[in-house]
């Protein structure tokens, strides 16, 4: 099973971009990538997802280099309201268990 | 449209009690996930089903059970509660089973169950 790892917390102010990257070494051919986000009480909200390449939607952007071994999520001009946890994971495709494997996830303070 | 719902949104039990925790996927979703969460830590995955059928299982005791119904809600059952089981209770829908696709699941808020 693909495992990840990511900083633990990140703090940034207001109006500047963040880059929280996650490193996935043993992701497989078949595995996306996949971001969710995380406020306190409630449940985790997908932000992005992607296999290789650049993704970019209303919210964030998802870089992933060519071997696959890291991504990027950038949040663009944050706000305080991006305050939250952030979870990288690798989906596994195929075979008898389609669960996602959740990590600690990155902490990001967002101040004013 | 509404989302995914979870039914009761907190709950408080005693040391070897059971529990049933209700989820109703987001309409058009074949697919239901169950997760636990405690304090401090991501969610951990439990049980998926997809068409009724159980379909993945996580690293959880026997006293945790789930099944899928016809509609497609889904109960988690776990019985002789322990303390450790305090937890966040997620459950996740998603458009198909989650093993052949990357159709990304959608989670609901939970259920808080606390263990006296």
């Amino acid at each position: 099973l693909a495992k990840t790892t990511q900083p633990i917390s990140m703090d940034s102010y207001e109006g500047q971009e963040v880059n929280i990257t996650c490193s996935h070494n043993n992701i497989a051919t078949n595995d996306y990538i996949t971001w969710y986000q995380q406020f306190p009480s409630q449940g985790p909200r997908f932000i992005i997802q992607g296999y290789k390449t650049k993704v970019t939607n209303e919210v964030a952007s998802l870089f992933i280099p060519a071997d696959r071994k890291s991504s990027t999520l950038s949040l663009p001009r944050v706000s305080l309201s991006d305050t939250a946890v952030y979870y990288c994971l690798v989906g596994e495709r195929g075979g008898s268990q389609g669960n996602l494997i959740f990590g600690k996830g990155t902490k990001l303070s967002v101040k004013p | 449209d509404a989302g995914v719902t979870q039914s009761p949104t907190h709950l408080i039990k005693t040391r070897g009690q059971h529990v049933t925790l209700r989820c109703s996927p987001i309409s058009g979703h074949k697919s239901v996930s169950w997760y636990q969460q405690v304090l401090g830590q991501g969610p951990q995955f439990i049980f998926q089903y997809y068409e009724k059928e159980e379909r993945g299982r996580g690293n959880f005791p026997d006293r945790f059970s789930a099944r899928q119904f016809p509609n497609y809600s889904s109960e988690l059952n776990v019985n002789a509660l322990l303390l450790g089981d305090s937890a966040l209770y997620l459950c996740a829908s998603s458009l198909v089973w989650q093993g052949n696709s990357n159709q990304p699941q959608h989670f609901g808020d939970g259920t808080r169950l606390s263990i006296l």
